[in-house]
């Protein structure tokens, strides 16, 4: 059973602070990650996706890829009120051909 | 524009019924999924599948039953076998390969009465 563990929070930031959101996953040959922020009562929608290891930055988002650990992240940084929502991890299974969601870590920006 | 869409939005179910829950996308993409979740939880997956005719059984798929007749459809049966089915039940679609991603339905939230 492939597993996506992240921190279940809440995770409380004050308004403009960085957010920082960790996702560690067991399958060793996962390739495509995954960021979905969701709203209470709403969908979830795609935030970023991020494949090879590194860094990849999209407005005040920035993805963090470590496949030797593992680990994923999400970097908000000057975190508003708007962002306060569940962050769901996602990665690929390529065995299965579906995506493994983690529980989601709620995320509380304060004004 | 292109999507997906899930109806009806709020639904509610007797003790011994059988509901449908349908979910239609113009996307073109070959794979489509169910998932359920549950308040506070994360997302579990019940069905899915990556082409006409065929779907797969996910992680907890004791109650439920769903068709794929038609690339754009795949509605999804919560049968009296499943027991406790108030949950937001949330439909997806995406390239065969994951590539992109998943689009998501807006979801349909069952209780039982």
């Amino acid at each position: 059973q492939k597993e996506v563990e992240q921190n279940s929070g809440p995770l409380s930031v004050p308004e403009g602070a960085i957010a920082s959101l960790n996702c560690t996953y067991s399958d060793r040959g996962s390739q495509s990650f995954f960021w979905y922020r969701q709203y209470s009562g709403k969908s979830p929608e795609l935030i970023m996706s991020i494949y090879s290891n590194g860094d990849k930055e999209d407005g005040r988002f920035t993805a963090q890829l470590n496949k030797a650990s593992q680990y994923v992240s999400l970097l908000i940084r000057d975190s508003q009120p708007s962002d306060s929502a569940t962050y769901l991890c996602a990665v690929w299974d390529n065995y299965g051909q579906n995506f493994v969601f983690g529980p989601g870590t709620r995320l509380s920006v304060l004004p | 524009d292109g999507g997906i869409t899930q109806s009806p939005k709020y639904l509610f179910r007797k003790e011994g019924q059988n509901v449908t829950l349908s979910c239609e996308q113009n996307l073109n993409h070959d794979a489509m999924y169910w998932y359920r979740q549950d308040p506070g939880q994360g997302l579990r997956l019940i069905y899915y599948s990556q082409i006409v005719n065929d779907f797969q059984k996910g992680d907890i798929a004791e109650g439920y039953s769903v068709s794929r007749e038609k690339k754009e459809s795949f509605p999804l049966t919560v049968t009296s076998a499943q027991k406790n089915p108030t949950a937001f039940y949330l439909c997806a679609s995406s390239h065969r390969t994951g590539a992109y991603g998943y689009t998501f339905g807006s979801g349909t939230r069952l209780t039982v009465v």
